[in-house]
């Protein structure tokens, strides 16, 4: 069936360093790859997504970068902050959507 | 915030007994999901629906489920819960098109426990 791999599962980064976190999806149909971002108690909230004909998108210090061919895509945070420590769930989608398993980054001080 | 409404917010309950977790949205999307969240599972899709009436399976359906009869309601039935249902759940909306994508904004979550 469909899946979506996330790695890593856990991430610590010094403050002010880069992060990345790559999925990988099995269902070449899949056109739209959001990526969510939850802190602890609170709900998923979009922090930003790509569409298949787009290669790459940014939004100030996060971007995301897809591979179609691959079926791979990557989160980039750079000049990471205590606020960014949280569980971040890629996803791929069509008319639902399958997460993966999320990655919990903590910026160490 | 979306206008996404999850009710109860906590319920305790025991083994085998119903119950029914709510999710209503302001917002007029026509798709509404139910998901699960577990510790090293992300979050699972349970179920899912198009339309008034119109649902379809997600990953982990054994053992719920849903009825939508009006576009702003979307409910989750648990017939007879099992310890294995201890779950935080989320409702989540979008209005799904093949240009803009499926951008789905979640409720606030219920967190179930089946004693």
């Amino acid at each position: 069936g469909e899946n979506v791999e996330q790695h890593p599962s856990t991430l610590s980064v010094q403050e002010g360093d880069s992060a990345v976190i790559k999925c990988t999806y099995s269902d070449s149909a899949s056109n739209y790859f959001p990526w969510y971002k939850q802190e602890l108690g609170k709900r998923p909230q979009l922090i930003i997504d790509i569409r298949s004909n787009v290669g790459e998108k940014k939004d100030q210090r996060i971007a995301v970068t897809l591979n179609k061919t691959a079926k791979h895509f990557s989160l980039h945070i750079t000049e990471t902050q205590p606020e960014d420590s949280a569980v971040y769930f890629c996803a791929a989608s069509m008319a639902k959507i399958i997460f993966g398993k999320g990655t919990r980054l903590h910026i160490l001080p | 915030d979306a206008g996404i409404t999850q009710s109860p917010r906590h319920k305790v309950t025991e083994t085998g007994t119903p119950v029914t977790l709510r999710c209503h949205q302001t917002e007029n999307h026509r798709y509404m999901y139910w998901y699960r969240q577990d510790p090293g599972h992300g979050l699972r899709l349970i179920h899912y629906s198009y339309g008034v009436k119109d649902t379809d399976k997600g990953e982990v359906s054994d053992g719920y489920s849903v009825s939508r009869s009006k576009t702003e309601d979307f409910l989750l039935t648990l017939e007879s819960a099992t310890s294995s249902q201890t779950s935080v759940y989320f409702c989540a909306i979008s209005e799904w098109d093949t240009k803009e994508g499926n951008i789905q904004y979640f409720g606030a979550g219920t967190r179930l426990s089946v004693l």
